[in-house]
C-alpha cells in the first residue's frame, strides 16, 4: 500500500531559527515528490517538486532533499519567519496514473 | 503557475439543504479535475476524479448520490453536496490538471459549515 509518513506532526520554533521536516514514502513506482505549504483555510501551494534524479532543490529559504534509494525527503527552512507558520504537506506521485499520496502534514508554528 | 479558483470561499447552510461549489481553471483547459475533503488537522482526502464530459470516478466510501459532480466544460467543475448534514462540514478543495497525467493545481478551498 502506498503511504507517505511525515514527521514531526507539529513543531514550534522561534523566529529566525532553522528547521527540518521529514517525509518517508513507500510509493512505488515513483514519479515525483512535492512539498506544499498550506496556510490555514487556504489551498496547498507548491514549494518544490523533485524527480527521481534530483537530490536537492531550493526555492528561496526552502531547500528540499530527496534520497530515492531510502525513499526519504526533507524540507529545510532557513531563517524562519512568522509567515512560515502553516502546514507543510509532502505529496508523492506514482507512475500509475495521476494518483497522489498525501502525507499527514507537519504543522509548523513560528513564534516571535 | 496555473490559477484555479473556487466559489464560494465559505458557505453556511441549514441541515437538509443542498450546496453547490464551483471550481474553475482560469488560464488553462482542465481535462481532469479532482475534489478533495479536508477535516481539521488532517490531510487532504480524495473524494472523486472527474474528466470533462464523462461521469466522475468516486473513491471508496464516498456516496456519489450525495456528492454530485459535474464537469461540463474544460474550465468548470461543480460539486453539489445534497441534503447536507452537520457531519458534511469540512474544507473542500478542488484541483485541476491539463490532462490526467499532468501537474495538479489546487484551488483555495471552500469552507462548508452545516448547521
Amino acid at each position: 500500500k502506498n503511504q507517505v509518513e511525515q514527521s514531526p506532526q507539529s513543531l514550534i520554533i522561534l523566529e529566525g531559527k532553522n528547521c527540518t521536516l521529514q517525509c518517508n514514502y513507500t510509493v512505488s513506482p515513483f514519479s515525483n515528490l512535492r512539498w506544499y505549504k498550506q496556510d490555514t483555510g487556504r489551498g496547498p501551494v507548491s514549494l518544490t517538486i523533485m524527480t527521481f534524479s534530483e537530490n536537492t532543490k531550493s526555492n528561496g529559504r526552502y531547500t528540499a532533499t530527496l534520497d530515492a534509494d531510502t525513499k526519504q525527503s526533507s524540507l529545510h527552512i532557513t531563517a524562519s519567519q512568522l509567515s512560515d507558520s502553516a502546514s507543510y504537506i509532502c505529496v508523492v506521485r506514482g507512475n500509475a496514473g495521476n494518483m497522489l499520496t498525501f502525507g499527514g502534514g507537519t504543522r509548523l508554528m513560528v513564534k516571535p | 503557475g496555473a490559477v484555479v479558483s473556487q466559489h464560494p470561499s465559505r458557505v453556511i447552510c441549514k441541515s437538509g439543504t443542498s450546496v453547490k461549489i464551483e471550481c474553475r481553471s482560469l488560464d488553462f483547459q482542465a481535462t481532469t479535475m479532482f475534489w478533495y475533503r479536508q477535516f481539521p488537522k488532517q490531510s487532504l482526502m480524495l473524494m472523486a476524479t472527474s474528466n470533462e464530459g464523462s461521469k466522475a470516478t468516486y473513491e471508496q466510501g464516498v456516496e456519489k448520490d450525495k456528492f454530485l459532480i459535474n464537469h461540463a466544460s474544460l474550465t468548470l467543475s461543480t460539486l453539489t453536496v445534497t441534503s447536507a448534514h452537520p457531519e458534511d462540514s469540512s474544507f473542500y478543495i478542488c484541483s485541476a490538471s491539463a490532462s490526467g497525467l499532468e501537474t495538479q493545481y489546487f484551488g483555495p478551498g471552500t469552507r462548508l459549515l452545516v448547521l
